[in-house]
């Protein structure tokens, strides 16, 4: 199993622009869910699903859209990228409560 | 709201030594907590676990202890190795929610 994977692993975004970060997982997991981490800080929820075809929102939900067509893909779109959104963004999925995390995205918005 | 926090924001120990990451909860209705190892530049990899009707959890070289009197959660790392240097998180869940809330993060530093 390949586990939880995420494209891009870089980007660097001009304000305005919008971008998909795309996340996907091979464990038939039906929880997957987005955080960003700001340096030295901890993990916030962006969103998460409980499954296909639904989604909720989390902590940090502004600027941020997700859909869940399918079991494996989360992908999380940013419409009009600002500087505020300059983080690392992670994706996870999960069977129970136990989360495996991607390698995350490190997007710089300038 | 109520959040999870971590006493300490960094730890150095000897190579060898055991190390304690100590971790304080508000939320007197979490029924599970959760450490996360995250080394420079990596995802969070899972640690061990505990449910809130246990008092304590072992793995290879590591212990999760929770005291629920004084909402508290510690994990504690036996004969600590350079490879053990990474920030680490506590976590925990409310009961009947399915998501995770993070602390800040320790960062655990070994000293050869």
């Amino acid at each position: 199993n390949a586990g939880v994977t995420q494209t891009p692993k870089f980007r660097i975004l001009k304000i305005g622009q919008s971008m998909t970060l795309q996340c996907t997982q091979d464990m038939n997991h039906n929880y997957m869910y987005w955080y960003r981490q700001d340096p030295g800080m901890g993990l916030k929820l962006i969103y998460y699903s409980v499954g296909a075809g639904i989604t909720d929102k989390g902590e940090v939900p502004n600027g941020y859209n997700v859909s869940r067509s399918t079991t494996e893909d989360f992908p999380l779109r940013l419409e009009l990228a600002a500087p505020s959104q300059t983080s690392v963004y992670f994706c996870a999925s999960s069977l129970a409560y136990e989360q495996y995390f991607g390698p995350g995205t490190r997007l710089t918005v300038t | 709201g109520e959040s999870v926090g971590l006493h300490l924001p960094t730890l150095s120990v000897q190579e060898g030594d055991n190390s304690i990451i100590n971790c304080a909860y508000s939320n007197s209705a979490s029924d599970y907590f959760i450490w996360y190892k995250q080394e420079s530049g990596k995802g969070p990899q899972f640690i061990i676990d505990i449910r809130s009707n246990m008092d304590k959890r072992q793995g290879q070289r590591v212990t999760v202890l929770l005291n629920k009197t004084v909402k508290h959660l510690s994990l504690q790392i036996a004969a600590t190795q350079p490879g053990d240097s990474a920030v680490y998180f506590c976590a925990e869940k409310d009961q009947g929610a399915q998501k995770l809330v993070f602390g800040q993060g320790t960062r655990l530093t070994i000293n050869p």
